[in-house]
């Protein structure tokens, strides 16, 4: 069975302040590991994904497959990344997503 | 290029009624799905289809169905609508490429109220 675990439902930090969105996974294969970003009221929408090791928007995530993690890192936290942050896993069937119950990032000003 | 589509984006409905939620989506993906999102509880798969004329259970598939006729749309129904199942569902396709990396593509979503 693969599961995803975001350890924390809500996350507040400063502008300017580092932030990092915590992922860990359960998967005995190899995984394909996704972040998608939910803007207030608007659909869910891919931010990144681990195989093609993409900088957006000034996020970053590596796969550490000793801890089995996929932590979502910014150093720079800015008020536009006020959201819902999902992170999500691809194994075996190639097509199903697992998601994990989300991280709420609010962006004080 | 219109993506994915949702219809309708609200609803409210009485408990036992029935109801169906449409998805389109023009990209010419062969897989879909029905995802509802409950706050604290993400998003959980209801039913999936891996291209025309199939459908497959998720994790949370009792009380709905769903129909794929047609490469390009996917029914979700309800047949008597309970109020544990007040949610926003989304819809969403995907397809397995070397550049998509079964990227999902979501709809807008339907906030769905069962009174």
């Amino acid at each position: 069975a693969q599961r995803v675990t975001q350890p924390e439902k809500l996350l507040s930090v400063f502008k300017g302040a580092p932030v990092e969105l915590k992922c860990n996974y359960s998967y005995s294969g190899s995984p394909e590991l996704f972040w998608y970003v939910q803007y207030s009221r608007q659909r869910l929408q891919l931010l990144l994904r681990h195989i093609s090791r993409e900088s957006i928007k000034g996020f970053t995530a590596d796969l550490n497959k000793g801890e089995t993690s996929f932590h979502l890192k910014k150093p720079f936290a800015q008020e536009e990344d006020s959201a819902m942050y999902y992170c999500a896993l691809s194994g075996g069937s190639n097509y199903k997503l697992t998601f994990g119950k989300g991280t709420l990032l609010t962006v004080n000003p | 290029n219109a993506g994915v589509t949702q219809t309708p984006k609200f609803r409210v409905l009485k408990t036992g009624q029935s109801m169906t939620l449409l998805c389109a989506q023009d990209m010419n993906h062969e897989y879909m799905y029905w995802y509802r999102q409950d706050p604290g509880m993400g998003l959980r798969l209801i039913h999936y289809s891996v291209g025309e004329g199939t459908t497959a259970k998720g994790e949370v598939p009792d009380g709905y169905n769903v129909s794929r006729l047609k490469k390009q749309n996917f029914l979700l129904g309800l047949e008597s609508a309970a109020p544990s199942q007040t949610s926003v569902y989304f819809c969403a396709s995907s397809d397995r490429s070397l550049t998509s990396y079964n990227e999902q593509f979501f709809g807008p979503g339907t906030r769905l109220t069962v009174l």
